[in-house]
């Protein structure tokens, strides 16, 4: 069966430093690869998606993640966080080949940015 | 563009009684989907419809529960009777052909 794990639940990460959220899948057919973050009382955004091409995704507000097909991998990081990154991040794969919205999301990893 | 539209945005009830969720997509998406998230089960996904048509409602929980889609740009969660055990947030999503799915603000239950 398909599965998304999102080992850390929670990170605390001091203001300016860097950040890594991991995200492990497992899937034995190509898939599509995402990460959403929801803001306390708000839906989920898309941060960055890998669908093809380089693994190296950059999305929004300067966060990037790297698709490892190997690992079976697809981490989020920032170089430099901000206060206002706190937020919970879930990683979301897509297995359909067209597209199709067969999401799975992850448990959420809860980033606390501390001053 | 408005977005998804949800309301409403909070719902305190007490058990027994009727809910309507209602959902607005985004003009133009034919993929339109109910969420559950609760700290316990996190995200689940309840129905997903695709042009109005219902594709997959295995995540429904019981039959207490019942979506409807009647035409492209409204679409309502109903629980009915309503437990203690429904209180989430349910959130609406609708997605085109980018692959990206946009999600609503969510309507808060609480049943009591």
């Amino acid at each position: 069966a398909q599965s998304v794990t999102q080992l850390d639940s929670q990170v605390p990460v001091f203001e300016e430093a860097p950040v890594e959220l991991r995200c492990n899948y497992s899937s034995s057919v190509s898939v599509y690869l995402f990460w959403y973050v929801q803001y306390p009382n708000q839906g989920l955004q898309l941060l960055l998606k890998y669908l093809s091409g380089s693994t190296l995704v950059k999305g929004i507000n300067g966060f990037e993640a790297e698709f490892n097909k190997s690992q079976t991998s697809f981490h989020l990081r920032k170089p430099s966080v901000h206060i206002s990154d706190t937020a919970e991040y879930f990683c979301a794969v897509d297995r359909s080949t067209s597209g199709t919205y067969k999401y799975i999301f992850g448990t959420g990893t809860r980033l606390k940015v501390l001053a | 563009d408005a977005g998804v539209i949800q309301s409403p945005r909070h719902e305190v009830t007490e058990m027994g009684q009727e809910v309507t969720l209602r959902c607005k997509p985004i003009s133009g998406h034919n993929s339109l989907f109910w969420y559950r998230q609760t700290m316990m089960r996190g995200l689940e996904l309840l129905i997903y419809f695709n042009n109005n048509v219902p594709i997959d409602d295995s995540g429904m929980p019981e039959d207490r529960f019942s979506a409807k889609m009647p035409n492209a740009s409204f679409s309502t969660l109903k629980i009915q009777p309503s437990e203690p055990r429904d209180s989430a947030v349910y959130f609406c999503a609708s997605g085109g052909d980018t692959g990206e799915l946009f999600f609503g603000e969510g309507s808060r239950l609480t049943v009591l």
